[in-house]
């Protein structure tokens, strides 16, 4: 299956709180996960991204963490920020082509 | 170093007539990727190219949707006799060769308006 799941589909959060995105796949042949921010009227930009022989990257506020046998990996941004309400996108890569979850759309409030 | 550009941004198309959209990759890609992404979805893969070839189209509809990636110029995506159901934006994506193809850099998207 090229499926990507993504939860929750939107999120509201306090500023300085973290903000959590799961994201579940089905197809073992996937080879490297990334997460996209994408502002209204622009392109996805590449966040952060991991390979499934490593269960945890952090860059910054930004962490992945990654569950290879549960098939599972999530993005944690911590002290989250005004400036990070954006929609994210996980992802998942094979044979050249990137499989999207649906988004989830982050608010992080004042 | 500028980015993946893609033009136009904004495309209006009456029912029936041809749209034409224009990737021009980062400097230094080779690979082209476009994507679709309809309202409130993520996006969906459409074709993948590089120079003068079309390596993977399954994501392309069957009828009416073309792409190509010529030696020289940007990459095109074709859609003739424009339909309703074709509104969306269109991304367009680029990497290097070989092992960092999975590092795909996005375009602004061009958000095509069917009439």
């Amino acid at each position: 299956q090229q499926q990507v799941k993504q939860s929750p589909q939107s999120l509201i959060v306090q500023k300085g709180g973290i903000s959590i995105i799961n994201c579940a796949y089905e197809n073992t042949a996937f080879d490297y996960f990334p997460w996209y921010q994408q502002f209204p009227g622009k392109g996805p930009a590449l966040l952060i991204a991991i390979r499934p022989d490593v269960s945890e990257k952090k860059e910054g506020r930004f962490t992945i963490s990654f569950n290879k046998s549960a098939k599972q990996f999530s993005l944690h941004i911590m002290d989250s920020q005004p400036g990070d309400s954006a929609t994210y996108f996980c992802a998942a890569y094979s044979g050249s082509r990137l499989t999207f979850g649906e988004g989830t759309q982050l608010t992080v409030n004042p | 170093n500028a980015g993946v550009m893609q033009n136009p941004r904004h495309l209006v198309r009456r029912r029936g007539q041809e749209a034409r959209l224009r990737c021009s990759p980062m400097k230094g890609h080779s690979h082209v990727y476009w994507y679709r992404q309809l309202p409130e979805e993520g996006l969906k893969f459409m074709v993948y190219l590089q120079k003068e070839n079309i390596i993977d189209e399954s994501g392309m509809p069957k009828e009416r949707f073309s792409a190509e990636f010529p030696k020289e110029g940007p990459s095109i995506l074709r859609i003739q006799q424009v339909v309703r159901g074709d509104s969306a934006a269109y991304f367009c994506a680029s990497s290097l060769l070989g092992s960092l193809s999975y590092e795909q850099y996005f375009g602004p998207g061009t958000r095509l308006t069917v009439t």
